[in-house]
């Protein structure tokens, strides 16, 4: 199994552009997530879905919207990208029961 | 919402030493209190979680203790190694949410041979 697999690694983006990132698991996780993480603030939650067909947002979801495209991928998109969304994203699956998170490798974006 | 402090912001030991990294919550309702160890560019790993109905548990070398009048939970690695280096994460399950975790600002542990 892969496990939470997401795409891309690295990006750099301008000011006002925009980018989707994706995010796939395989352990058919109910429940999904995206985190952000700065240094010295931990990982906070953008949005997460506790299951297929339904979205919610975390702590900090302005400037993201979020799909969940069907049980196994959750993506993660950029409308207008700001210096301020540049960050280190992770994504995350859980199964509902445990609530143990199971992590994506992240993707480092800079947006200059 | 909840809210997860967690000091120190970073650690350092001699190698053979304990650890020691302490979190408060603030929602008296958070019911699981997982630890995440994220070595140097790699993603955050779960390295042992306890439940509200347990004040503490232990897997080797690390433990983790819950005080759930006081609102707060520890970290305890005991004769740590150089591979214990890393930054560590607490978190704090949100009730109103679906498995929602909040975590800690994080502490980075330096473990000097």
């Amino acid at each position: 199994n892969a496990g939470v697999t997401q795409t891309p690694k690295f990006q750099v983006l301008k000011t006002g552009q925009s980018m989707t990132l994706q995010c796939a698991q395989d352990m058919n996780h109910n429940s999904m997530y995206w985190y952000r993480q700065d240094p010295g603030m931990g990982l906070r939650l953008i949005y997460y879905s506790a299951s297929e067909g339904t979205t919610d947002k975390g702590e900090v979801p302005n400037g993201y919207n979020v799909s969940r495209l069907n049980k196994r991928e959750f993506s993660l998109r950029l409308e207008s990208a700001a210096p301020s969304q540049t960050s280190v994203y992770f994504c995350a699956s859980s199964d509902r029961e445990n609530e143990k998170l199971f992590f994506g490798s992240g993707t480092q974006l800079s947006v200059l | 919402g909840e809210n997860v402090e967690q000091h120190p912001s970073t650690l350092s030991v001699q190698e053979g030493d304990s650890a020691v990294i302490k979190c408060t919550y603030s929602d008296s309702a958070s019911n699981y209190f997982p630890w995440y160890k994220q070595e140097l560019g790699k993603r955050p790993q779960l390295i042992i979680d306890i439940r509200s109905n347990v004040g503490e548990k232990k897997d080797q070398r690390i433990a983790v203790t819950l005080n759930k009048t006081a609102k707060h939970f520890s970290l305890h690695i005991t004769e740590t190694q150089p591979e214990d280096s890393a930054v560590y994460f607490c978190a704090a399950s949100n009730p109103s949410g679906t498995g929602k975790l909040i975590f800690g600002q994080g502490t980075t542990l330096q473990v000097k041979p």
